[in-house]
């Protein structure tokens, strides 16, 4: 079975600690890896999608990077404004829909 | 602005009645999806249709159904079915080109009283 799972399931940062989020996938034929954030009660914003194994793209304070096995979004020097969850997804190949992780909640302390 | 709208934000149905979402897009897409999501839950799909008049179950379609007769609107019927439907929900579409990327609404938060 498919499978997609982020870890941790929450983190609490101090205002510019730099860390990682994981996102560990066991799919067959993978298409691309998606990265989205959500705040609270509101709908996912997308970020990245990354599409082969080496690959890397950035935005502001946020970094992600992918694996044959894994995804990190690298987070440097957070501020309070990065705190919301993120959500990792997968779509394969011959696919248009997406299989979502359970998401990290971050939390960033000024 | 081109983006995704859903109605009502706030949606309350008494046991045993039927309630439809609404969902509409300007961005021209074809694609269009229903998730449901849980507190620490990820999103599960519901359902979802690649072209106008077709769709398909998606992992948890019990309890729901969908239309999709214009490209624009997908709305979603939660029946009295639907054992549990307490929940947030996320109609998001998509297009193939360039990049296939599903764009989000702002949801709906259905509670059944």
């Amino acid at each position: 079975e498919d499978q997609v799972t982020q870890s941790p399931e929450a983190l609490r940062l101090q205002e510019g600690e730099s860390s990682s989020l994981n996102c560990s996938y066991t799919v067959s034929g993978l298409r691309g890896l998606f990265w989205y954030r959500q705040d609270p009660g509101k709908g996912p914003e997308f970020l990245f999608t990354l599409y082969s194994a080496g690959e890397e793209k950035e935005k502001e304070r946020l970094k992600a990077t992918l694996t044959k096995k894994e995804s990190f979004l690298h987070i440097t020097a957070p501020k309070p404004e990065d705190s919301a969850t993120y959500l990792c997804a997968v779509q394969l190949s011959g696919y248009s829909t997406l299989t979502f992780g359970k998401g990290t909640m971050l939390l960033v302390s000024p | 602005d081109g983006g995704i709208t859903q109605s009502p934000k706030y949606l309350f149905r008494k046991e045993g009645q039927n309630v439809t979402l609404s969902c509409e897009q300007n961005l021209n897409h074809d694609a269009m999806y229903w998730y449901r999501q849980d507190p620490g839950q990820g999103l599960r799909l519901i359902y979802y249709s690649q072209i106008v008049n077709d769709f398909q179950k998606g992992d948890i379609a019990e309890g729901y159904s969908v239309s999709r007769e214009k490209k624009e609107s997908f709305p979603l019927t939660v029946t009295s079915a639907q054992k549990n439907p307490t929940a947030f929900y996320l109609c998001a579409s998509s297009s193939e080109e360039p990049t296939d990327t599903q764009y989000f609404g702002p949801g709906t938060r259905l509670t059944v009283l």
